[in-house]
């Protein structure tokens, strides 16, 4: 079963603290990974997309890798805020065919305290 | 500013009515699908369609659940009769084809419409 997996469900951390987010996933085969940010009482916001094909991705503050082999992702955070707290979830698009679908990890809430 | 539109926001009804929810993708994109979302069971998806054309909706309770793109502006998620159950956020995301050439298969959500059954 294609499964992704995010340890642990809640992370505090005080200001200025640079974080590692984990993202494990069961099946190698993917076709790319995806990290989003949610506030609470919100949508999900795409942060950062990698592709199979990538070992990594910038932006800003933000950066996510990517090991197909070992089944994992991290997204690290530089110079952590109290702006970044939210729940940050990653999902992975599993080759199924066609159809393939995200599989989405139950997220990692995070508490930057100041 | 191009964004996925979801309505109603917020939603509470009683158990037993119908309740539709609504979705208007980005435009030019041809896949949407809808998740559901709960603090047990997390993001689960519902339905997923491409070109309008429903691919994958194992997700989905079928005697009370139904989803459908009347046209390429607009997805519906219908529950009919509603049960207490089904309190959940219900999010509709929208993309590109992933299997495009150059599309990288990103997906970008709406607000999400919060459901309470009573």
């Amino acid at each position: 079963k294609q499964e992704v997996t995010q340890i642990p469900a809640a992370l505090s951390v005080p200001e200025g603290e640079n974080l590692v987010l984990n993202c494990s996933f069961t099946d190698s085969a993917i076709y790319n990974l995806q990290w989003f940010r949610q506030d609470p009482g919100k949508g999900l916001t795409s942060l950062l997309l990698i592709q199979s094909s990538q070992r990594e991705q910038t932006s800003g503050r933000l950066n996510a890798s990517l090991d197909k082999s070992s089944g994992r992702s991290t997204l690290y955070i530089a110079a952590s805020q109290p702006g970044d707290s939210a729940t940050y979830l990653c999902a992975a698009r599993f080759y199924t065919g066609a159809n393939s679908k995200l599989t989405f990890g139950k997220g990692i809430t995070l508490s930057v305290r100041p | 500013d191009a964004r996925v539109t979801q309505t109603p926001r917020h939603k509470v009804t009683e158990m037993g009515q119908e309740v539709t929810m609504r979705c208007q993708p980005i435009l030019g994109h041809n896949t949407v699908f809808w998740y559901r979302q709960t603090m047990m069971q997390g993001l689960e998806l519902l339905a997923y369609f491409r070109n309008r054309a429903p691919l994958d909706d194992s997700g989905m309770p079928k005697d009370r659940f139904s989803a459908e793109m009347p046209d390429a502006t607009l997805a519906t998620l219908k529950i009919q009769p509603s049960e207490p159950r089904d309190s959940a956020v219900y999010f509709c995301a929208s993309g590109l084809g992933w299997l495009r050439t150059g599309n990288t298969g990103e997906l970008f959500f709406g607000e999400g419409s919060r459901l309470t059954v009573l």
